[in-house]
């Protein structure tokens, strides 16, 4: 069973305009959200962060916004760049127990010159 | 300079045949991860350890096997009782502090023949 979920398997923007990457959550008792960034054949990379107590996390060009009630966060990028070309994959966990992260199935963005 | 580190990059295997993949931390994180992808999945957990000589059975744990001797070791072998080997392998670790993200090494490609 799927806990978390990114609907979009693909994502194609300009540069220079926002890309918007959302994620769903079925599990109402993960508090911390998280994004990461990949490469094919690489580690994951991570992008940033939102606890549950927030609604909104912003770092440079990356945004990330939570809405608990719908279960449902978003990464904006402003303004995307060819470099953000790569999978963004959402991730989940509780801060009860392991801290274990549930990931979503990722979403290729392409960044168009 | 910190990180992690997966060996080899490329692993090749004959079907039936164990084979180890090398996870070496130098971060002092006292939790490590092992995750698998396949194409177009997210990533799975395989087995995770909080700390030293302890390890739990993550989501897809049938066919692996890990230790955790050392903080900065966490070894897994793929077995013969794996039914679908072939993957990307990833190897994680992170503090054990509350809403901490899980660093990770560049990943392992098994392939068996």
């Amino acid at each position: 069973d799927q806990q978390v979920k990114q609907n979009s398997p693909s994502l194609s923007v300009q540069e220079g305009r926002i890309s918007i990457l959302n994620c769903d959550y079925t599990n109402s008792m993960f508090d911390y959200f998280l994004w990461y960034k990949k490469y094919p054949a690489e580690g994951p990379t991570f992008l940033i962060s939102i606890s549950s107590i927030k609604d909104k996390n912003e770092d440079g060009r990356f945004t990330v916004f939570l809405n608990k009630s719908a279960k449902h966060l978003s990464l904006h990028i402003v303004p995307s760049q060819p470099g953000d070309s790569a999978v963004y994959f959402c991730a989940a966990s509780k801060s009860t127990g392991a801290n274990n992260l549930f990931f979503g199935t990722g979403t290729r963005l392409t960044v168009i010159p | 300079d910190g990180g992690i580190t997966q060996s080899p990059k490329y692993l090749f295997r004959k079907e039936g045949q164990n084979v180890t993949l090398s996870c070496e931390q130098n971060l002092n994180h006292d939790a490590m991860y092992w995750y698998r992808q396949d194409p177009g999945q997210g990533l799975r957990l395989i087995y995770y350890s909080q700390i030293v000589n302890d390890f739990q059975k993550g989501d897809i744990a049938e066919g692996y096997s890990v230790s955790r001797e050392k903080k900065e070791s966490f070894p897994l072998t793929v077995t013969s009782a794996q039914k679908n080997p072939t993957a990307f392998y990833l190897c994680a670790s992170r503090t054990g502090q509350e809403y901490n993200e899980q660093f990770f090494g560049p990943g392992t490609r098994l392939t068996v023949l």
